[in-house]
């Protein structure tokens, strides 16, 4: 099973800043199947980014993902008010797993 | 449009099962295999594992063997989790979620499970 390890827990930033989220696998991800997950309390998840750095359909061109092996990183390029939630990680190269998440909060 | 549509909220003693339904529409039930991810209150997700919708096959995820069962009417396009001696731990919102033609969720499904 791959261990997937997500940090920081919780961020603190400011409408406008950059964040920058990190994602660690305990072993490679093969063909780098990672995807990253926006949730909003109540919500489903909502997929952002699959392959480590392809957009889902409608995501806005400030949420970016790269990465490969075993290290990832989301990067919001300057948050939103709405961009305030939780993210995770999730691997789906071998079987699947997800991040414990970041808690990105307004500061 | 593809949903995934799932039963309403459940309250249940220890030591009793549940069965969240996950109804399928938009697209050919058999064409994407379901998948159920577990969020206990104030917690993460963790993938519970898929059933492939062809086969009727399920697989588990390590933490959920036992009293985890996948299962299918395909007549309905529906796709079942049961949970059975169900712990005052399994309290959580259960979805299910179709993944192999696009990124799909269910709605989720509150279990609480207190005596």
């Amino acid at each position: 099973e791959i261990v997937l390890t997500q940090s920081p827990g919780t961020l603190s930033l400011s409408p406008g800043e950059r964040a920058t989220l990190s994602c660690r696998a305990s072993q490679s991800v093969p063909s780098n199947y990672l995807a990253w997950y926006q949730q909003k309390p109540g919500q489903a998840p909502r997929l952002l980014i699959y392959g480590a750095s392809s957009r889902a359909t409608g995501i806005p061109e400030r949420f970016s993902g790269s990465g490969s092996g075993t290290d990832f990183t989301l990067t919001i390029s300057r948050l939103e008010p709405e961009d305030f939630a939780l993210y995770y990680c999730q691997q789906y190269g071998n079987s699947r797993s997800f991040g414990q998440g970041t808690k990105l909060e307004i500061k | 449009q593809v949903q995934l549509v799932q039963s309403g909220s459940e309250l249940k003693k220890p030591g009793a099962s549940v069965k969240v339904s996950c109804k399928a529409s938009g697209y050919t039930f058999t064409d994407s295999s379901i998948h159920w991810v577990r969020q206990a209150p104030g917690q993460g997700l963790e993938w519970m594992g898929w059933i492939n919708t062809n086969t009727g096959k399920p697989a588990y995820a390590q933490a959920f063997t036992g009293r985890f069962v996948f299962s299918l009417d395909t007549s309905v396009s529906t796709a079942y989790l049961q949970i059975s001696s169900l712990k005052v731990d399994d309290t959580a919102v259960y979805y299910c979620a179709a993944f192999d033609y696009g990124d799909y969720w269910g709605q989720g499904t509150l279990v609480t499970v207190s005596s």
